[in-house]
């Protein structure tokens, strides 16, 4: 059975810090892993990563993959409150077969 | 359009009562997947629909469940005789073809 652990859990930064989420995948089959940002209802799409060791950015948030151990982890610089999100990540599997498979999610609060 | 919209935002019925839930995906999408997430939990997978192929329904949890997407665009999720443990938030995304998936502000539904 395909499985995505996020770590950890839950987080509580001051704002200006900066963190690191983490996402690790034990899947049949690897196409890409996609990081997705959720306040509310809707998952905000971030980054889709496919190939192993090229940093993804978008302003203070950046991230990479490497497939050879199996995970990727998120980097948010100079935390703000707007940042304070449940943080998804997601495993695609072949070409053809678009079933992501989601991990539980990390809870990010930042403290003004 | 802009973005994937889902309709109604919020739903309250009964046990034992059908709901319809409906997902307009952004234009030109190919793609459209529905996804629920109960409280606390992670997306859950239900369905996927890739053009005029048939869809991949390996997430419905039970016959109770049943989608169908018409003329490749607009999809409506049907939940008959709802249960209690149907309560959730229903999320509804579109890709391109093996592209990033772009997700609805979900329906929330409670089921009393």
């Amino acid at each position: 059975e395909d499985k995505v652990v996020q770590s950890p859990l839950s987080l509580v930064v001051h704002e200006g810090d900066t963190v690191t989420l983490n996402c690790s995948y034990e899947v049949t089959n690897f196409r890409s892993l996609l990081w997705y940002k959720q306040e509310k209802k809707a998952p905000t799409f971030l980054f889709m990563l496919t190939s192993s060791g090229i940093e993804k950015k978008s302003g203070r948030l950046s991230s990479i993959l490497d497939k050879k151990e199996l995970f990727s982890i998120l980097n948010i610089t100079a935390t703000q409150t707007g940042d304070s999100a449940v943080y998804l990540c997601a495993v695609a599997p072949n070409f053809g077969n678009e079933k992501l498979t989601f991990g539980t999610g990390t809870r990010l609060t930042i403290i003004p | 359009g802009a973005g994937v919209s889902q309709s109604p935002s919020n739903k309250v019925t009964e046990k034992g009562k059908d709901v319809e839930l409906r997902c307009d995906p952004i234009s030109g999408h190919t793609a459209l997947y529905w996804y629920r997430q109960s409280l606390g939990q992670g997306l859950e997978f239900l369905i996927y629909f890739q053009g005029n192929s048939a869809p991949d329904k390996s997430g419905l949890p039970s016959d109770r469940f049943s989608a169908e997407r018409t003329g490749g665009s607009v999809s409506t999720l049907t939940i008959q005789r709802t249960q209690q443990e149907d309560s959730a938030v229903y999320l509804c995304a579109s890709s391109l073809l093996s592209g990033a998936k772009y997700f609805g502000p979900g329906t929330r539904l409670l089921v009393l």
